[in-house]
């Protein structure tokens, strides 16, 4: 089955700062690629995704990057904000007869003020 | 408010006994997924239904199954439960047929003692 590989497991900045979170993935029919954010004690919302038509996508501060050839894809934010911190999952969906999203393991992200 | 609905959102039980979670999705939206995140873990894909069927499993134990009735609500069902069965059970919908965002329900936190 699909397996994915997200790291940096915790990443502290200062506010202000950039942050850059990155997955892997190992099915190459997977064609889709979405990032979740997770506040404490919240459900999971999705804040940006991309499909493997597209190399780059942005949102404000926000941004993914996917490179299908090497399999991985990575989460960009800028002038990180405090309401910033939380917990982002990368997700990866497609692959097979079934668009399940199989979900990596998560970062903890600080922004520090 | 994602347009998905978990009842309950708390449950305490004994070790040994069975619950049932319920879901309702999104209207429109005829693929429900149900996920477990343990404390301090990742989403671990559990199921997935769609239209009725079940569409994909993942590391599902065998003491926990799963439907989705006629009108798209979907339970899951918990038997001889364990310690290690405490965690919070997320249910997701999403439109079906194109990867699409999966739009998250409140959770349920379930907790055995």
């Amino acid at each position: 089955g699909e397996n994915v590989e997200q790291h940096p497991s915790t990443l502290s900045v200062q506010e202000g700062d950039s942050a850059v979170i990155k997955c892997t993935y190992s099915d190459s029919a997977s064609n889709y690629f979405p990032w979740y954010k997770q506040e404490l004690g919240k459900r999971p919302q999705l804040i940006i995704d991309i499909r493997s038509n597209v190399g780059e996508k942005k949102d404000q501060r926000i941004a993914v990057t996917l490179n299908k050839t090497a399999k991985h894809f990575s989460l960009h934010i800028t002038e990180t904000q405090p309401e910033d911190s939380a917990v982002y999952f990368c997700a990866v969906g497609g692959g097979g007869a079934t668009n399940k999203l199989i979900f990596g393991t998560g970062t903890l992200l600080a922004v520090q003020p | 408010d994602s347009g998905v609905t978990q009842t309950p959102k708390h449950l305490i039980t004994a070790t040994g006994q069975r619950v049932t979670l319920r879901c309702s999705p999104r209207s429109g939206d005829l693929s429900v997924y149900w996920y477990q995140q343990s404390l301090d873990q990742g989403l671990q894909f559990l199921i997935q239904y769609y239209n009725g069927e079940e569409r994909a499993k993942g590391n599902i134990l065998e003491r926990f199954s799963a439907q989705q009735f006629p009108d798209l609500h979907s339970e899951l069902n918990l038997s001889s439960l364990e310690l290690g069965d405490s965690a919070l059970y997320f249910c997701a919908s999403s439109v079906v047929g194109e990867n699409t965002e999966a739009f998250f329900g409140q959770g349920t936190r379930l907790t055995v003692v």
